[in-house]
Parts: C-alpha cells; sequence; structure tokens
C-alpha cells in the first residue's frame, strides 16, 4: 500500500527565504505526483503536477521535483511572501483514475 | 484551471436528519468523482470514488448505508449523508480530474451535527 509522508510537519520562516518541503512516498510505481496548497477551512488549490515521466515543473516562484527511484518530490517556493502561509499537501496517484493518496501536510508560516 | 464547485460550504443540521453535498465539474466533464473526508489537522481520506451512470466504490470501512453517494451526469456527483450523528462531523470535499489527469478540488463542505 502507498504510503506518502512529508516533512517537516510544520514550518516558519521570514519573509524573502526560500521555502524547502519535501514529500516521500513508498511506491515508485506512481502515475503522477500533484502539490497543493490549502487555506484554513477552504479546499485544496492545485499548484503543480508532475507526470512519472517528468524530472521537475515550475510555474512563477513554485518549482517542484520528481525522482520516482528513490521515492521522492521536493516542493520550492522561491522568495516566500506572507501570503504563502498555508499547508502544503502532496499527493500521489498510482494510475490514470485520478484517485490520490495524501501526505499528512507541511504547515508552512512566513512571518513578515 | 479546471473549476469544481461544492455546495454548500457549510451546513448544520440536527441529529437524525440527512444532508445532502454537491459536487459539479463546471468547465469539463468527469466521469469520475472522489469525495475525502478531512478530519481536523489532518490530511484527507479517501471516502469512495465516483463513477457516472454506475454504483460508487466505497473504501474499506466507509459505510455505504450512511453515505449515500450519485453520479447521475457527467458534471454532477452528490453524497447524502443519511441519519447524521455528530460523529460525522467533519469537512469533506470532492475531487475531479480533467483529461490530463490533473485533479481539481472543490471548496469542501463543514458540516457540522448538533
Amino acid at each position: 500500500k502507498q504510503e506518502v509522508t512529508q516533512i517537516p510537519a510544520a514550518l516558519s520562516v521570514p519573509e524573502g527565504e526560500n521555502l524547502v518541503l519535501n514529500c516521500s512516498f513508498t511506491d515508485s510505481a506512481i502515475y503522477n505526483l500533484q502539490w497543493f496548497r490549502q487555506d484554513p477551512g477552504k479546499g485544496l488549490t492545485s499548484l503543480l503536477l508532475i507526470q512519472s515521466s517528468q524530472r521537475e515543473q515550475t510555474s512563477g516562484r513554485l518549482n517542484a521535483s520528481l525522482d520516482k527511484s528513490s521515492g521522492r518530490s521536493t516542493l520550492y517556493i522561491a522568495a516566500s511572501q506572507p501570503g504563502d502561509s498555508a499547508t502544503y499537501l502532496c499527493a500521489v496517484a498510482s494510475d490514470s483514475w485520478g484517485k490520490l493518496q495524501f501526505g499528512a501536510g507541511t504547515q508552512v508560516v512566513v512571518t513578515p | 484551471g479546471a473549476v469544481v464547485s461544492q455546495h454548500p460550504s457549510r451546513v448544520i443540521c440536527k441529529s437524525g436528519t440527512s444532508v445532502k453535498i454537491e459536487c459539479r465539474s463546471l468547465d469539463f466533464q468527469a466521469t469520475t468523482m472522489f469525495w475525502y473526508r478531512q478530519f481536523p489537522k489532518q490530511s484527507l481520506m479517501l471516502m469512495a470514488t465516483s463513477n457516472e451512470g454506475s454504483k460508487a466504490t466505497y473504501e474499506q470501512g466507509v459505510e455505504k448505508d450512511k453515505f449515500l453517494i450519485n453520479h447521475a451526469s457527467l458534471t454532477l456527483s452528490t453524497l447524502t449523508v443519511t441519519s447524521a450523528h455528530p460523529e460525522d462531523s467533519s469537512f469533506y470535499i470532492c475531487s475531479a480530474r480533467d483529461v490530463s489527469a490533473e485533479a481539481f478540488f472543490g471548496q469542501g463542505t463543514r458540516l457540522t451535527v448538533v
């Protein structure tokens, strides 16, 4: 059974610092991996989708890498801003149907 | 990206009553939708897979008679919590996948059973 782990569970940084969020998974036979952002009491916003054949994806200040063989993905957020404060979740799909296995998330606080 | 709309965003109901939550894909068709449940400070747990025109597939431990799922069209899935009890209070959230296999989520529904 696929297990997804996110480290650290919580992170606090001053504004301007780069953020590094880690996600690991036990079964390397994945279909894709997706990073989400969740604000308190809200739904999930998709940040980046990495297909199993890809090594990384970039969108603005966000960059996500994927190393299937080692079962790891890293989300980098450059020049953090207070508005980046949220919980970040990674999720793995094992097939094309879209069923996701989530990590527990990393709660990020960016202080002004 | 694609838009998934979930309604209501918040509902309070009395014990023993039923509550229906709607999940719509607004700009794409979704033959499959997913329903998740999230407890405070925890991650999302998949409850069931909703299949258009056929029965839902429930995850182990999820009571199919309590959580009724209907997926009558390519853009709408509903989750009905029947005979709700306080322990059913939670955050329920749906998702749908577009053709690129990217998952999009609704805004979530905060259910409080009193």
